[in-house]
């Protein structure tokens, strides 16, 4: 089955402690991104990365980190947590396409993270 | 500054009331406009990718429409299973972000 998965799902920690999110997808996608979910700021992007080794910023990067060593995986890392980085974090992965053609990206399950 | 609105931010519905879910973009080189449904506590699904103005795209009870400066979500004799949080979202030109609307949650009642 053609899937994008996130562990853990639910994650509660506390601040300063670093931790690291996973994504893996397995439909051979070039192009991985991840996003926060907050209420009444909507889905916003952190990181994408348009193949290994190649990453860029998205509209909110600070405090978090990320890295595509292979196609697969793009763990999402972050060094010291603060609690305004509370939120539900979701990662996308979609073939990268060319000049216009931008296909459509499927996210996976979420991860709830609070940082107390 | 780019920007995406959809409106209105929710909407409820009797079964079987028609109605259309606007997403408005004020962004510099569209590439692609892309609609999604998320219901709680998942992840969004895709339905529909739009490219340029005029084009339209159909599945089941819903239709996407796009102009220069907007796009519609026709919902044509909706049912409580459509209830859901419908997101827009633009591709800009030069840059493979994705900008996000904030969401408009639809609830259809039976």
């Amino acid at each position: 089955e053609a899937q994008v998965t996130q562990n853990p799902r639910y994650l509660i920690t506390v601040t300063g402690k670093k931790l690291t999110v996973t994504c893996s997808q397995n439909m051979n996608h070039e192009y991985m991104s991840w996003y926060r979910q907050d209420p009444g700021l909507g889905l916003r992007q952190i990181y994408y990365s348009m193949n290994v080794e190649v990453t860029d910023k998205g509209d909110v990067p600070e405090g978090y980190k990320v890295s595509r060593k292979e196609k697969r995986n793009f763990p999402l890392i972050l060094e010291s947590p603060s609690p305004n980085q509370t939120s539900l974090y979701f990662c996308a992965s979609s073939l990268s396409g060319g000049g216009n053609f931008k296909p459509e990206q499927y996210f996976g399950p979420g991860t709830r993270l609070t940082v107390t | 500054e780019d920007q995406v609105t959809q409106s209105p931010e929710a909407l409820r519905l009797q079964e079987g009331e028609s109605s259309s879910l606007n997403c408005s973009y004020t962004v510099s080189g569209l590439r692609g406009l892309f609609w999604y449904r998320q219901d709680p506590g998942k992840g969004p699904e895709f339905l529909f990718t739009l490219y340029s103005a005029g084009e339209e795209k159909e599945k089941e009870r819903l239709k996407a429409t796009l102009t220069k400066k907007e796009s519609f979500l026709h919902i044509t004799a909706p049912k409580p299973e459509d209830s859901a949080t419908y997101l827009c979202a633009v591709r800009l030109g030069g840059s493979e972000k994705l900008v996000f609307g904030k969401g408009m949650k639809l609830t259809v009642n039976p």
